[in-house]
């Protein structure tokens, strides 16, 4: 079975500095699809940022990006830049390749913004 | 126009009651998923869904059952509620495209369910 942690139950970043979210997981599956979702306090779930397995780059967003580890499994969400809306839960999430979208979520950290 | 949206946002009942949550997309995806997030914000899929194959999580009680009049529809049954089925309840639909990596999962907003 596939599982997902995120080590951090909450973090903290001076506004426009530079935090990095931390995420393993396991498999043994090959082809996958890594994701990290924000969920502000809306409560709605917005996708991140994507990573698929296969690509050695790793992917960026803006101000985001991620260090993807495929050997050790990890998969790390680097936020530079930081703004007071970048303040929400984020959530690790895993899915094969094959298949449904069934998305494996770790348990999330708690991303606090300091002016 | 929103993509996946679910009725109602929130919902209060009765331990015992039998209640349903609707969901609906107007993306055109073959497949449509329910997932459960815990008091603690502990995300987990419960079923997913497309017109052939209905796929169950093991640890979903049998007191809930997904139901899809059609393709853009897939509605969330719970029967005799209980206090630990408390929490948000998100829709989801996908579409997965052979031969490419253009896939994405859309999710609606939640419904807050509280059991009284």
């Amino acid at each position: 079975a596939q599982t997902v942690t995120q080590s951090q139950p909450e973090m903290s970043v001076q506004e426009a500095e530079t935090v990095t979210l931390s995420c393993t997981y396991d498999t043994s599956e090959s082809d996958y699809y890594l994701f990290w979702y924000k969920q502000p306090p809306s409560r709605q779930m917005i996708l991140v940022i994507r990573q698929e397995a296969y690509k050695q780059q790793n992917a960026t967003e803006n101000r985001f990006s991620v260090n993807f580890q495929k050997a050790a499994k990890s998969f790390s969400l680097k936020i530079s830049d930081s703004q007071l809306g970048d303040a929400a839960m984020y959530f690790c999430a895993y899915t094969p390749r094959a298949g449904s979208y069934q998305l494996t979520f770790g348990k999330g950290t708690k991303l606090s913004v300091i002016p | 126009d929103t993509a996946v949206s679910q009725t109602p946002k929130y919902l209060v009942t009765q331990m015992g009651n039998d209640k349903s949550i609707k969901c609906e997309q107007n993306l055109g995806h073959d497949t449509m998923y329910w997932y459960k997030q815990d008091s603690k914000k502990f995300l987990k899929i419960m079923f997913s869904y497309n017109n052939k194959e209905l796929i169950i999580n093991e640890t979903v009680p049998n007191r809930f059952s997904p139901k899809s009049p059609d393709k853009a529809h897939l509605n969330l049954h719970i029967n005799s509620l209980e206090l630990g089925d408390s929490a948000v309840y998100f829709c989801a639909s996908s579409q997965r495209v052979a031969g490419t990596s253009n896939e994405k999962l859309f999710f609606g907003s939640g419904t807050q369910l509280s059991v009284l």
